[in-house]
């Protein structure tokens, strides 16, 4: 079956503009989470969905960034005014059910590049 | 707070030699879970193995093999016999029964297996 698709998977845009990336999770995976993973650093925990409700936004890094989940499927992560720091892979996962019961299964990732 | 180490940043091995990638982690709650994950060249994370607290039982699949210790807060990982289609960076990451649904990554370790 298809995995976490991601899109786009790549993105250079100007320090400024505003980008949206775009996560279509498994199918009937209820749970879905955002990480950005910056060059030689580990993962980083930006937001987590449980159906299109975010019980725990408290990795988004500033107001310049919000996520939505419609439908219990697709999610966007926006940023807003994006920054040179903001550049890195955003990765989003999809699980089945809550973390503790099912690992997370993850798509390749967009890479951002903030010029 | 949880915390993940994987002190080795990159390791070099020859092809066939063992190998075991390092893991120690922090947190307070007494139920919680431990993971590997593997992102190859693609970049997309892949699950190789999920622990609970409460089980300490070593495990092996395959060439590769876990040692979970709790007196050390240690979740070792070993390759025997290592192959070039295992060179990736490996990442550990750990989740606590509340911990918020998220997953807490070691910054990884780059393995490189020469021919």
């Amino acid at each position: 079956g298809a995995g976490v698709s991601q899109s786009p998977s790549n993105k250079v845009t100007e320090k400024g503009k505003d980008v949206e990336l775009r996560c279509d999770p498994i199918s009937g995976h209820t749970a879905l989470y955002w990480y950005r993973q910056s060059l030689g650093q580990g993962l980083e925990f930006l937001i987590y969905f449980q159906g299109n409700s975010a019980p725990d936004k408290s990795g988004l890094p500033s107001d310049r960034f919000s996520a939505e989940r419609t439908g219990g499927s697709v999610s966007t992560l926006t940023i807003q005014r994006t920054q040179q720091e903001d550049s890195a892979v955003y990765l989003c996962a999809s699980s089945p059910y809550r973390g503790l019961v099912s690992p997370l299964h993850f798509g390749n990732g967009t890479r951002l590049t903030v010029t | 707070a949880q915390k993940v180490t994987q002190a080795q940043t990159e390791i070099s091995v020859v092809e066939k030699e063992d190998v075991t990638l390092d893991c120690v982690y922090e947190t307070r709650d007494t139920t919680y879970y431990l993971f590997w994950y593997k992102q190859p060249p693609s970049g997309e994370l892949v699950f190789l193995i999920r622990r609970n607290s409460f089980d300490e039982q070593n495990e092996i699949s395959g060439r590769y093999s876990w040692n979970f210790q709790k007196s050390t807060s240690s979740f070792n990982f070993t390759i025997t016999a290592s192959q070039v289609v295992d060179s990736a960076v490996y990442f550990c990451a750990l989740m606590s029964n509340f911990g918020n649904e998220k997953l807490t990554f070691g910054t990884g370790t780059r393995l490189t297996i020469i021919p």
